[in-house]
């Protein structure tokens, strides 16, 4: 069946420093790719997306890009800060899986300042 | 339009009593899934709607979870009855159609003593 497979935290930096959080997945078909984020006492947001081979999600200077030959779709900041602290969601969804949304386990960050 | 709302946003209850979480979707949304989150067991889906319809209920944990869509603006998800091992974090999500993300509401936090 299909999954996510997202990197354990929690990953601690301090400000300013580069971020990656690592995301593969598993999937028949072309699934769309997500990355939510969940603030404390709040429900997920979605912070980017792509729904195809190449392409390149973008906001608030994140980035990710959909990677079908590693099933990968890591996610990126170049400079981060306090208020990016929070717990990040890989997701993918489907045909192949009824369109439900699949969730990695979810990944904390903490940014020091 | 306001979101996806769910209510109550907190809910105490002794073990044993009825619990009802409720949620009403986006306008217009075409899925409506239900989710619980545990520090244990993250994210997981429990049911979800398409068009009112139950498609898949695999999640549900037990006979004593049940999940009704009476109509496009409305669900409701019931536990009777409740037991301390589902305290959680409910989250209702909706989705306008198979490509596109979830929107989730601000979750009901249930703690079953």
């Amino acid at each position: 069946g299909n999954s996510v497979t997202q990197m354990e935290g929690p990953v601690t930096l301090s400000e300013e420093a580069f971020l990656t959080i690592n995301c593969t997945y598993t999937a028949t078909g072309y699934p769309s790719l997500f990355w939510y984020v969940q603030y404390p006492g709040e429900g997920l947001q979605l912070l980017l997306k792509a729904t195809k081979a190449d392409d390149k999600g973008s906001n608030k200077g994140f980035e990710a890009t959909y990677r079908k030959e590693t099933t990968s779709f890591h996610l990126e900041k170049g400079s981060v800060q306090v208020s990016d602290s929070a717990v990040y969601f890989c997701a993918l969804r489907a045909i192949t899986g009824g369109f439900k949304t699949i969730f990695g386990a979810g990944t904390r960050l903490f940014v020091k300042a | 339009d306001a979101g996806v709302i769910q209510s109550p946003r907190h809910e105490v209850t002794e073990m044993g009593q009825e619990v009802t979480l409720r949620c009403k979707p986006i306008s217009g949304h075409d899925y409506l899934f239900w989710y619980r989150q545990t520090m244990m067991r993250g994210l997981e889906l429990l049911i979800y709607f398409n068009n009112n319809v139950p498609i898949d209920d695999s999640g549900m944990p037990e006979d004593r979870f049940s999940a009704k869509m009476p109509n496009a603006s409305f669900s409701t998800l019931k536990i009777q009855p409740s037991e301390p091992r589902d305290s959680a974090v409910y989250f209702c999500a909706s989705i306008l159609w198979e490509a596109t993300e979830a929107f989730f509401g601000q979750g009901t936090r249930l703690t079953v003593v």
